[in-house]
């Protein structure tokens, strides 16, 4: 079946440091896999996403490289700032049938 | 900018209330989805419709119902709400060929 794993939180950086947020992904065929942020008191946005193997996504100086051989898409920052303060969650579509599957969220505190 | 609202951000109900929470989205997208976030849990599906009229169970579909008569609107029902149904609601609608959701903001409903 299709299930992502992701490093359980909160993690607590001070600004200007590296982030990095660990996710794992268990799949058949060839899913899509996803980054969303959740700050508070919001609903989910998408922050970035890749289709396939090697693919890297990047947003707001956020990235990800999508791994087929180590089945992972891992998150990383070069420098993190107080407004990343939120939770992270890592998801996968499974394109046959349209649905998402999500990890269980990494909170992210970020200290000024 | 293209909006999924909820209809409410927080709701209070009794057990036993029969509760309707409503999701409505301006991008005539075909998919929507009704989500449930508890912590250490992420996003667990409980129905998700294809296009008008249909609707499919999710992987907690118990306790719960949904409606779509209209494109644009995709309500979930809890027939007899408890209290193990108080959460974090979170809609979600996708367009058939684009990847990734648009979330609402969510509605954080209480039973007591």
């Amino acid at each position: 079946g299709n299930s992502v794993t992701q490093m359980e939180g909160p993690v607590t950086l001070s600004e200007e440091a590296f982030l990095t947020i660990n996710c794992t992904y268990t799949a058949t065929g060839y899913p899509s896999l996803f980054w969303y942020v959740q700050y508070p008191g919001e609903g989910l946005q998408l922050l970035l996403k890749a289709t396939k193997a090697d693919d890297k996504g990047s947003n707001k100086g956020f990235e990800a490289t999508y791994r087929k051989e180590t089945t992972s898409f891992h998150l990383e920052k070069g420098s993190v700032q107080v407004s990343d303060s939120a939770v992270y969650f890592c998801a996968l579509s499974d394109n046959n049938f349209n649905k998402f599957y999500f990890g269980s969220g990494t909170k992210l505190n970020v200290k000024p | 900018d293209v909006k999924v609202t909820q209809s409410s951000r927080y709701l209070v109900k009794r057990t036993g209330e029969k509760v309707f929470l409503e999701c409505v989205q301006d991008m005539d997208h075909e998919n929507m989805f009704w989500y449930r976030q508890d912590p250490g849990l992420g996003l667990r599906l409980i129905y998700f419709s294809y296009d008008v009229k249909m609707k499919e169970k999710g992987d907690i579909p118990e306790g719960y119902s949904v409606s779509r008569e209209k494109k644009e609107r995709f309500s979930l029902i809890l027939e007899s709400a408890s209290t193990n149904q108080t959460s974090m609601y979170l809609c979600a609608s996708k367009q058939e060929l684009i990847y990734g959701y648009t979330f609402g903001s969510g509605t954080r409903l209480t039973v007591v």
